[in-house]
């Protein structure tokens, strides 16, 4: 079975300052990642998705993540932070193969990032 | 393009009650999933419909279920409501539900309360 673990349920930072938000995958086979961004009575949308290629993913809104096999990982970060991203970020993960196809997310619990002025 | 509406945003049920929720994928989209998210839980994967067949199953019990129409609308319904079944229920829709080339795309969501 895979998961994905984040580390901190609540994060804060300053404005402008780096953001930095841990997952970490456990899959016996190489997975696809994703990270979503949920803003206050809102669905999910996706910042961006690791599945083969480059490790090295650029999303939209200035965030990025790396994708670590050594490490398990799949931390999402961004330069500098606006009062816009606060909002809940999700880790999740779909099996590279899945039998009969199709979508099934598994997500991390989440991580509320506040931004400070 | 319009994005994936889901009806209603809100409900209020109580409990034993039963209830359905509507989801309308992006024009085009043929893959349905269903989400639950609360706060105790996170987010759940409930199940998924292609071409009007469930194609996954995630572990919740027989009271959920769905169906997907030939539009590719698709519904869920929840029997015998619990007080444990309030939640942000989520659709999303892809084109073809490949994991690694479709995007999932969210719907606002559907919040039920069970008094």
């Amino acid at each position: 079975a895979q998961s994905v673990t984040q580390l901190g349920s609540h994060v804060s930072v300053s404005e402008g300052a780096l953001v930095l938000l841990r997952c970490n995958y456990s899959s016996s086979v190489p997975p696809y990642l994703f990270w979503y961004v949920q803003y206050p009575n809102q669905g999910l949308q996706l910042l961006l998705k690791y599945t083969t290629g480059a490790t090295l993913v650029k999303g939209i809104n200035g965030f990025e993540a790396e994708f670590k096999k050594s490490e398990t990982s799949f931390h999402l970060t961004k330069p500098s932070a606006h009062m816009s991203d606060a909002a809940e970020y999700f880790c999740a993960v779909t099996p590279f193969i899945l039998t009969g196809g199709g979508n099934k997310l598994t997500f991390g619990t989440g991580t509320q990032l506040k931004v400070e002025l | 393009k319009a994005g994936v509406t889901q009806t209603p945003r809100y409900l209020i049920k109580t409990r034993g009650q039963q209830v359905t929720l509507s989801c309308s994928p992006i024009s085009g989209h043929r893959s349905v999933s269903w989400y639950q998210q609360t706060p105790g839980q996170g987010l759940q994967f409930l199940f998924e419909y292609f071409s009007e067949t469930q194609r996954n199953k995630g572990n919740f019990p027989g009271r959920f279920s769905g169906r997907q129409f030939s539009n590719s609308r698709s519904e869920m319904n929840v029997s015998t409501l619990e007080l444990g079944d309030s939640a942000l229920y989520l659709c999303a829709s892809s084109l073809e539900g490949r994991g690694s080339t479709d995007t999932q795309y969210f719907g606002p969501g559907t919040r039920l309360t069970v008094l």
